[in-house]
């Protein structure tokens, strides 16, 4: 089945710097990859996703870049605010497993004033 | 609020009981995804429900089983409860449309569950 790797476990930043989390997958039939930001306590919400038929995407600070030779994709934080502070999870969608999500272990990213 | 509600928030009970969770998807949405979320194991999937059939099966135990209803509204059944099933319980729903490849899973607030 597909195996998500993702790191750092743990990430903290300056505000205003950058923040970079990387995911890998062992599935390459894998075609979807989210990623969801989780508040303590709360439920996951996604921020951003991409498909295996794009290389990059972008809304306002967030992005999200894919390599499909190398089975990686990453998240790209800009200008990092306090509120960013967060655990994020990336996905692969499971390609023999209907459209269930496969997720990576979390990286919690904490933004210092 | 992501449309997708989940009941009741949290449910304490003793180890060897049987719980159900309950999930109502986002109105329209066909698919239903149940995931559990522990400190040591992360987001991990159970099991999908489509159009009230069984889609997908992940790390589900046999304890556990779930099933959707005709109204799409999903049940969780938890049995022979052990300490290593407190966890938060999840669900998700989207819209697989026939033809779409990938489709956005919006999260339910979740259900603590705490085994004593």
């Amino acid at each position: 089945g597909e195996n998500v790797e993702q790191h750092p476990s743990t990430l903290s930043v300056q505000e205003g710097d950058s923040a970079v989390i990387k995911c890998t997958y062992s599935d390459s039939a894998s075609n979807y990859f989210p990623w969801y930001k989780q508040e303590l306590g709360k439920r996951p919400q996604l921020i951003i996703d991409i498909r295996s038929n794009v290389g990059e995407k972008k809304d306002q600070r967030i992005a999200v870049t894919l390599n499909k030779t190398a089975k990686h994709f990453s998240l790209h934080i800009t200008e990092t605010q306090p509120e960013d502070s967060a655990v994020y999870f990336c996905a692969a969608r499971l390609s023999n497993s209907g459209y269930a999500l496969n997720f990576g272990k979390g990286t919690s990213l904490l933004v210092t004033p | 609020d992501s449309g997708v509600t989940q009941t009741p928030k949290h449910l304490i009970t003793a180890t060897g009981q049987r719980v159900t969770l309950r999930c109502s998807p986002r109105s329209g949405d066909l698919s239903v995804y149940w995931y559990q979320q522990s400190l040591d194991q992360g987001l991990q999937f159970l099991i999908q429900y489509y159009n009230g059939e069984e889609r997908a099966k992940g790390n589900i135990l046999e304890r556990f089983s779930a099933q959707q209803f005709p109204d799409l509204h999903s049940e969780l059944n938890l049995s022979s409860l052990e300490l290593g099933d407190s966890a938060l319980y999840f669900c998700a729903s989207s819209d697989p449309r026939a033809g779409t490849i990938q489709e956005t899973q919006y999260f339910g607030p979740g259900t603590r569950l705490l085994v004593l």
